[in-house]
């Protein structure tokens, strides 16, 4: 098993710029999140979705955008990129609420914007 | 709004000693309490985690204490090994919308050889 995978690693927007940051898993999990981790702040969830076609807001929702049509995939989308969205931003997955179950994450997006 | 806050946020023990992190919580409705280890590079992966009906849990050289009457919980690591450097984030469970666990700020660990 592959578990969650993140597309792509490392990416450089120019402000203004799109982008879609894509994240796929294959353990069947309803339960999928995108965090977005800034230095010594932790990590703070953008959109979560517990299930196909069903999405919803985190903390930090503004400036992004999500879809969830399958339930294997999340994809993240940046409309206007700016410069505060500079961070890593990790997706995750779980079997049940994470307010029950452990999250599995992938191994993140570096994303800057110039 | 609900919050877990983390201590310290840099931690240097010698290997061989025993490292201890503490986070509090806000939500009195908390009831599940995961620890999660970051490699430099990678995603943030569980280590252990305890739920509000156990007040102590372990697992080899770790361990996690939990006390629902001060909403404090710790994660306890003996013989501590340089594999074990990483940052470690605590998280809590919030009763808010049912889906979701805040996480703490994080602390890294230094463990020299």
């Amino acid at each position: 098993n592959a578990g969650v995978t993140q597309t792509p690693k490392f990416r450089i927007l120019k402000i203004g710029q799109s982008m879609t940051l894509q994240c796929t898993q294959d353990m069947n999990h309803n339960y999928m999140y995108w965090y977005r981790q800034d230095p010594g702040m932790g990590l703070k969830l953008i959109y979560y979705s517990v299930g196909a076609g069903i999405t919803d807001k985190g903390e930090v929702p503004n400036g992004y955008n999500v879809s969830r049509s399958t339930t294997e995939d999340f994809p993240l989308r940046l409309e206007l990129a700016a410069p505060s969205q500079t961070s890593v931003y990790f997706c995750a997955s779980s079997s049940e609420t994470a307010g029950n179950q452990p999250q599995h994450f992938g191994d993140g997006t570096r994303l800057s914007i110039l | 709004g609900e919050n877990v806050e983390q201590h310290p946020s840099t931690l240097s023990v010698q290997e061989g000693d025993s490292a201890v992190i503490k986070c509090t919580y806000s939500d009195s409705a908390s009831n599940y309490f995961p620890w999660y280890k970051q490699e430099l590079g990678k995603g943030p992966q569980l280590i252990i985690d305890i739920r509000s009906n156990v007040g102590e849990k372990k697992d080899q050289r770790i361990a996690v204490t939990l006390n629902k009457t001060a909403k404090h919980f710790s994660l306890h690591i003996t013989e501590t090994q340089p594999e074990d450097s990483a940052v470690y984030f605590c998280a809590a469970s919030i009763r808010t919308g049912g889906f979701k666990t805040i996480f703490g700020a994080g602390t890294r660990l230094f463990v020299k050889a």
